[in-house]
């Protein structure tokens, strides 16, 4: 139980286009999702959380313009790299919190998105 | 000062050696305290998750937690070179906003 999948697992991309990553889970609602980013050797950073049917809450410093956050269902949330570059290129994980779940506030992570921006 | 913190390491132990591994933190609203573990270019997998002040053991793996001393552990017995990893502590709690806290981790090396 309590599995998360992203897709794609890996992205390469040229400045200036835009990336979707979407993130499932898979055997249970979630109805928040949280966003993270990991920068190699270091430990993940929370750059959003994410809401069913409203909007994300982003941390500081998280430009929400460029980090388009949806979370349309109980299951779905996505996240949108907008006009990405170099300094974008990152492994961007999801993470999300089964609400059933009688471990308060676990969060359950996806395997992580490569995105490399040339 | 971190919220978090946690020896970067690398621990490089023999195989069937114990690694310990622990985490202080400051937050005294840290209420839920989770290890995780990390393989290279994968996302974390929860090994343990922690509510009071105490030890749990689940197989292998052993948690404590100190609220006093703001202080957690993993031990791992018998260690395997699969266990080879890093670790990451995480803690959270209502009144730090529900959202984890991360330690920044530690790299583990087990050898054969």
């Amino acid at each position: 139980g309590a599995v998360v999948s992203q897709h794609p697992s890996r992205v390469i991309c040229k400045s200036g286009t835009s990336v979707k990553i979407e993130c499932r889970s898979l055997d249970f609602q979630a109805t928040t999702m949280f966003w993270y980013r990991q920068f190699p050797k270091q430990s993940l950073m929370l750059m959003a959380t994410s809401n069913e049917g409203s909007k994300a809450t982003y941390e500081q410093g998280v430009e929400k313009d460029k980090f388009l956050i949806n979370h349309a269902s109980l299951t779905l949330s996505t996240l949108t790299v907008t006009s990405a570059h170099p300094e974008d290129s990152s492994f961007y994980i999801c993470s999300a919190r089964d609400w059933n779940s009688d471990k308060t506030d676990t969060q359950y992570f996806g395997p992580g998105t490569r995105l490399t921006v040339l | 000062q971190k919220e978090v913190e946690q020896d970067p390491g690398p621990l490089s132990v023999p195989e069937g050696a114990i690694v310990s591994l622990n985490c202080t933190y400051s937050n005294s609203a840290f209420q839920y305290f989770m290890w995780y573990r990390q393989y290279s270019r994968k996302g974390p997998e929860l090994l343990m998750y922690t509510y009071s002040s105490g030890n749990k053991e689940d197989g292998r793996f052993t948690a404590q937690v100190d609220k006093s001393s703001k202080y957690i552990s993993l031990f791992i017995r018998d260690s395997q070179p699969s266990d080879s990893a890093t670790y990451l502590c995480a803690m959270t709690g209502k009144a730090a906003g529900n959202k984890l806290t991360f330690g920044g981790g530690t790299r583990v090396l087990v050898k054969p």
